[in-house]
């Protein structure tokens, strides 16, 4: 199964920062990446596809990039709603596995 | 508007089997592929198998012995079944649109295995 390692676990920026977030393959995955938002109690909203492909609605702060077997997400300028639990998941192979999540707080 | 609903058992025995009926709206069965993910408590996320539009399926091999998916086109309802539930079990199970990622998420259904 191709291993995703996600950092930093959590992570606590101020209103206005840009952050990342990491998601590294243990094999290329040939961009086959997505980045999720998960808010407490709620399902998961895509943000990114396909490594930088934003999908429809989601605000242009949130980018992606990275190719091979390393992936980023950015926030340019953390919003009070971007706070929650964010996860990366590849769908080059199966099984589909996920990053162990990166938790996100304003400070 | 795309829309997917998990429904079932909030509660199972150990040992007994899980069914789980995810209904779609805003889309076929026929163009999607529909994959079930589960999230025990506190915990991260599990992929768990796909059943594609042509009605093949996919499974996790860490589940495929206890897990069989279907689906009804016509009733716009796919179903999950896993056999020989266990505690490590306990979680919410979601089923989610997919391609290459899953696009929409249903709302989640959370499952806890105990007598």
């Amino acid at each position: 199964d191709i291993q995703m390692t996600q950092s930093p676990a959590s992570l606590s920026a101020s209103l206005g920062e840009t952050i990342s977030i990491e998601c590294r393959a243990s094999e290329d995955i040939y961009s086959n990446l997505a980045w999720y938002q998960q808010k407490s109690g709620k399902s998961p909203q895509l943000l990114i596809y396909a490594a930088n492909r934003l999908q429809d609605g989601v605000p242009s702060r949130f980018s992606g990039s990275g190719s091979g077997t390393q992936y980023s997400l950015k926030i340019s300028g953390m919003q009070p709603e971007d706070e929650g639990d964010y996860f990366c998941l590849q769908g080059s192979k199966f099984p589909f596995t996920f990053g162990s999540g990166t938790k996100l707080e304003i400070k | 508007q795309v829309q997917l609903k998990e429904s079932g058992p909030g509660l199972v025995q150990p040992s007994q089997t899980l069914s789980l009926t995810c209904t779609v709206a805003g889309f076929s069965l026929t163009s999607y592929n529909v994959h079930w993910v589960r999230q025990p408590p506190g915990k991260g996320l599990e992929w768990m198998g796909v059943i594609w539009n042509t009605g093949g399926t996919r499974y996790n091999s860490a589940l495929k012995s206890r897990l069989s998916i279907s689906k009804d086109t016509s009733k716009s309802q796919v179903f999950l079944k896993m056999n020989s539930l266990q505690t490590e079990d306990t979680a919410t199970y979601y089923c989610a649109r997919g391609r290459g990622y899953l696009d929409y998420w249903g709302q989640g259904v959370m499952v806890t295995v105990s007598s």
